[in-house]
């Protein structure tokens, strides 16, 4: 337990659906971020946010659409998704964005297929 | 562009040491960063090293050289749980983490 919860664990949608995973950290951390990852591939970086303000977003199409409602709570809204964008989906909290050694906690991911 | 290069996949055997190199080449450093990832997990943080030099934890230690863009990563006395990948990352100059692919590795007993 890292401190950080996914839900769910595991989607299987159909390219023309809606969906969200949702995040949510108990480590009263201030920034959060999205990332994917991919086979044999190293993290992307998809979205971050520092106190509840988007601060970076790494050219994500927009059929992904991040919400961070408070500190403690993050959102990936999915629609119209291609088949290329089945991946894990980690969200991540840390202390602050930048600074010290601010590691990030991950939580356990998203497995996202889309067919 | 930013690059963190780490081999794909290592083999080492119960009780024996390994190190897991990772070379970087980025826009600015400001922290270098080694996580665990056990297959189906999330990755856990294990080192930082911002300064040159070596950190010991236990039974893993970090090393850092920032002039060559160089660290490892060793395991000592390697036990059948160590079997994970190791992942890599970078903190640029505008703080972003850039990451390696990770390096699968295998311990036999």
């Amino acid at each position: 337990e890292t401190g950080v919860t996914q839900t769910p664990r595991h989607l299987v949608m159909g390219m023309t659906n809606k969906k969200s995973l949702k995040c949510e950290q108990h480590l009263g951390h201030n920034a959060m971020y999205w990332y994917k990852q991919s086979a044999k591939k190293p993290l992307e970086l998809m979205f971050v946010y520092n106190f509840k303000e988007q601060t970076e977003n790494n050219s994500v199409p927009s059929r992904f659409s991040p919400e961070c409602p408070n500190s403690s709570h993050l959102f990936l809204h999915l629609h119209t998704l291609q088949p290329e964008d089945s991946a894990l989906y980690l969200c991540a909290s840390s202390q602050g964005e930048t600074g010290g050694s601010y590691e990030q906690y991950f939580g356990p991911g998203t497995r996202l297929t889309v067919t | 562009g930013q690059n963190i290069d780490q081999p794909t996949e290592m083999t080492a055997t119960e009780g024996a040491i390994v190190q897991i190199n990772c070379t970087y080449q980025t826009s600015g450093f400001n922290g270098l960063f080694w996580y665990q990832q056990h297959a189906g997990e999330a990755p856990t943080f294990l080192s930082y090293n911002v300064l040159d030099g070596l950190e010991e934890k236990g039974r893993f230690s970090s090393f850092l050289s920032r002039s060559k863009g160089y660290s490892y990563l060793l395991l000592k006395e390697l036990q059948m749980k160590d079997s994970a990948s190791y992942l890599c990352a970078v903190r640029d100059s505008n703080y972003q983490l850039i990451w390696g692919a990770g390096t699968k590795l295998i311990i036999k007993p």
